[in-house]
């Protein structure tokens, strides 16, 4: 079991540029959540997944926020355009039930 | 919203020592699951251990053990023999058992282990 895969591991950009956050869940979770990660407001659930489903967009910040997945192995999260404050750490996580999550390793971005 | 509380936001402790992190929650549900979560430097969120709220044994993994007052909502994790390795920040958090997937997380506290 590869655990959940994200990439890139790091991103930089500039301000205005799209961004795109990759996410592989493990195999036979049916549940995908998108986080982030700030000094100033800890983890803060962006999105989630049940089968596929957006259940929960409700901590999306703003419409230059959006979520996909296209199928039970692979999820996106954009940014456009970006702006130096959606720097911050995004974790994509996957669970098969209501027990715990199994977290990506986090792709932390830098907009400059 | 369920919140989740974490009034320590440093500890520190000796190595082999024992540390107690401490953790409150607010609900009005009675069925829901309460994790601790450790991330070290390498920023990888690791679960350390969990609780089902139906239990009242208190769960157990190694030198980590909790002590779930759910009266109290409040759910505490003990490190016993620390090792410099459990330098971390830790997470608390709470998800509820019949409404929604998602986990409410505490804002975390960072353990120094002292050589």
């Amino acid at each position: 079991d590869a655990g959940v895969i994200q990439s890139p591991r790091h991103e930089v950009t500039e301000m205005g540029q799209e961004v795109t956050l990759r996410c592989k869940p493990i195999s036979g979770h049916n549940s995908l959540f998108w986080y982030r990660q700030t000094m100033m407001r800890g983890l803060e659930l962006l999105i989630y997944f049940n089968n596929n489903v957006p259940i929960d967009d409700s901590g999306m910040p703003e419409d230059r926020f959006s979520a996909k997945m296209p199928n039970a192995s692979f999820s996106t999260l954009k940014i456009q355009p970006s702006e130096p404050r959606d720097s911050a750490v995004y974790f994509c996580a996957s669970s098969p039930g209501p027990h715990g999550y199994t977290f990506g390793s986090g792709t932390r971005l830098t907009v400059v | 919203a369920q919140t989740v509380t974490q009034s320590q936001p440093e500890m520190s402790v000796q190595e082999a020592e024992t540390v107690t992190l401490s953790c409150t929650y607010d609900t009005s549900e009675s069925d829901y699951y309460l994790f601790w979560y450790k991330q070290p430097p390498s920023r990888q969120m690791i679960l350390v251990i969990r609780q089902e709220a139906y239990k009242q044994q208190n769960a157990t993994e190694n030198r980590f053990s909790v002590n779930f007052q759910k009266a109290a909502k409040s759910f505490s994790l003990k490190i016993s023999d620390s090792q410099l390795g459990d330098a971390a920040m830790y997470f608390c958090a709470y998800r509820s058992a019949v409404a929604g997937n998602q986990f409410y997380f505490g804002t975390g506290t960072s353990l120094t282990v002292i050589p």
